[in-house]
């Protein structure tokens, strides 16, 4: 069955612009997570979702926001982008949230 | 808080040397552990797990074996490969309210293993 897809792949923005990344789960997942990976701070889970519903939020700026759609497939949203911002987004799907894990290839979006 | 600590890498080998990567945890609860390994330019995939203690996750020769006495899940293989070379991450979970368990990772550890 076909993985975690996550598009696109690379992105580069600049400081004050804003930014959707998208996450197709795999079919049937209803859980889709988000993390942040960057050097300084490794994994940071930033949002989950399930059945269109935000249930959990890591601890991060409102500029950081996200949705699920009807069809599981989840966007996040980066408003006002910060250098700091720079960092490869994982998404995760999973059938309820607490049964296992599938992470996509990630976006790495650079902030110039 | 919940936290995992790995070991410091890189992590340098030969081909065939056998593999210890140590991870220790700090959760209230009973957290499930895991293992994730990270190639270059790749997302994570998931490499092994284990749910509660004595359980002795393995796959692709790898293995850890869950030790609540020692709060430890270390990351072991007889014989290393050169594809083996990839970072790799001890996380653990604990099941929240809505049912959704959050992952907590370590820092990683980058394992080099040369030919």
């Amino acid at each position: 069955k076909a993985g975690v897809t996550q598009t696109p792949r690379y992105l580069i923005k600049t400081r004050g612009q804003q930014v959707t990344l998208s996450c197709s789960p795999i079919s049937g997942h209803r859980s889709v997570s988000w993390y942040q990976q960057t050097p300084g701070q490794g994994l940071q889970f930033l949002f989950e979702y399930f059945s269109e519903t935000q249930r959990n939020k890591g601890n991060f700026p409102g500029r950081f926001s996200g949705r699920q759609f009807s069809n599981s497939r989840s966007e996040m949203n980066v408003s006002t982008l910060e250098l700091g911002d720079s960092a490869l987004y994982l998404c995760a799907s999973s059938y309820q949230g607490a049964d296992g894990y599938t992470f996509g290839s990630g976006t790495r979006l650079t902030v110039v | 808080g919940d936290s995992v600590t790995q070991m410091e890498g890189p992590v340098t080998l030969s081909e065939e040397a056998f593999l210890t990567i140590n991870c220790t945890y700090t959760a209230t609860g009973y957290p499930s552990l895991f293992w994730y390994v990270q190639y270059p330019g790749e997302g994570l995939q998931l490499l092994l797990k284990a749910t509660k203690a004595d359980d002795k996750g393995s796959n692709k020769g790898f293995e850890a074996t869950y030790r609540k006495e020692t709060t430890s899940f270390h990351l072991e293989k007889g014989s290393v490969q050169v594809s083996d070379s990839a970072v790799y991450f001890c996380a653990l979970s604990l099941p929240g309210g809505t049912g959704f368990q959050k992952l907590v990772f370590g820092t990683g550890t980058r394992l080099l293993v040369s030919p």
